[in-house]
């Protein structure tokens, strides 16, 4: 069964620009997380996905934002890059069903902000 | 707000000693603790977990003990092994189907062989 994949593994990007992020999530597996993780910061919630729909939001500003499509495959978006979004972003995915809260992560996107 | 502290930031024992990770969160709704580990290039992988129900949960060599009235909760790894070595997080949720975790900053952890 293939984890979660995480596309690109690594980007560098300037100031100003935007970035895409994208994540498949693992088969059958309808709830999509991300989150940032940075030393100083640690592992932050973005955002959660479930059935396309955003059923729960972090403390981030509104240049963060992201989508799920119909097979949950998730992307998120970060506009008007600044030198502090640089981070890994981590997706991961669950059945999000009342048995199991197990997430699976991927092994992230690696943003560099110069 | 929601928090978990956690300590230590860093962890060095001998191969074959225990180590001990505690952690403390704020939110008293919180209901579930699950324990990750992130090796180097690799997202976080679950290692245990416990619910609100639950005061120990136990797994090989590694358990978990939770306290709902102090608000603490720790990882227990016993008779370490150099492969223990890893970022260990704690977090803690209200409810165990979402996606929402808030974690701990992580715990270092060197097993020297």
């Amino acid at each position: 069964k293939a984890g979660v994949t995480q596309t690109p593994r690594y980007l560098i990007k300037t100031r100003g620009q935007q970035v895409t992020l994208s994540c498949s999530p693992i088969s059958g597996h309808r709830s999509v997380s991300w989150y940032q993780q940075t030393p100083g910061q640690g592992l932050q919630f973005l955002f959660e996905y479930f059935s396309e729909t955003q059923r729960n939001k972090g403390n981030f500003p509104g240049r963060f934002s992201g989508r799920q499509f119909s097979n949950s495959r998730s992307e998120m978006n970060v506009s008007t890059l600044e030198l502090g979004d640089s981070a890994l972003y981590l997706c991961a995915s669950s059945l999000a069903g009342p048995s199991t809260g197990e997430l699976f992560f991927g092994e992230g996107s690696r943003l560099t902000v110069l | 707000g929601e928090n978990v502290e956690q300590h230590p930031s860093t962890l060095s024992v001998q191969e074959g000693d225990s180590a001990v990770i505690k952690c403390t969160y704020s939110d008293s709704a919180s209901n579930y603790f699950p324990w990750y580990k992130q090796e180097l290039g690799k997202g976080p992988q679950l290692i245990i977990d416990i619910r609100s129900n639950v005061g120990e949960k136990k797994d090989q060599r590694i358990a978990v003990t939770l306290n709902k009235t102090a608000k603490h909760f720790s990882l227990h790894i016993t008779e370490t092994q150099p492969e223990d070595s890893a970022v260990y997080f704690c977090a803690a949720s209200k409810n165990s189907n979402t996606g929402k975790l808030i974690f701990g900053q992580g715990t270092t952890l060197q097993v020297k062989p």
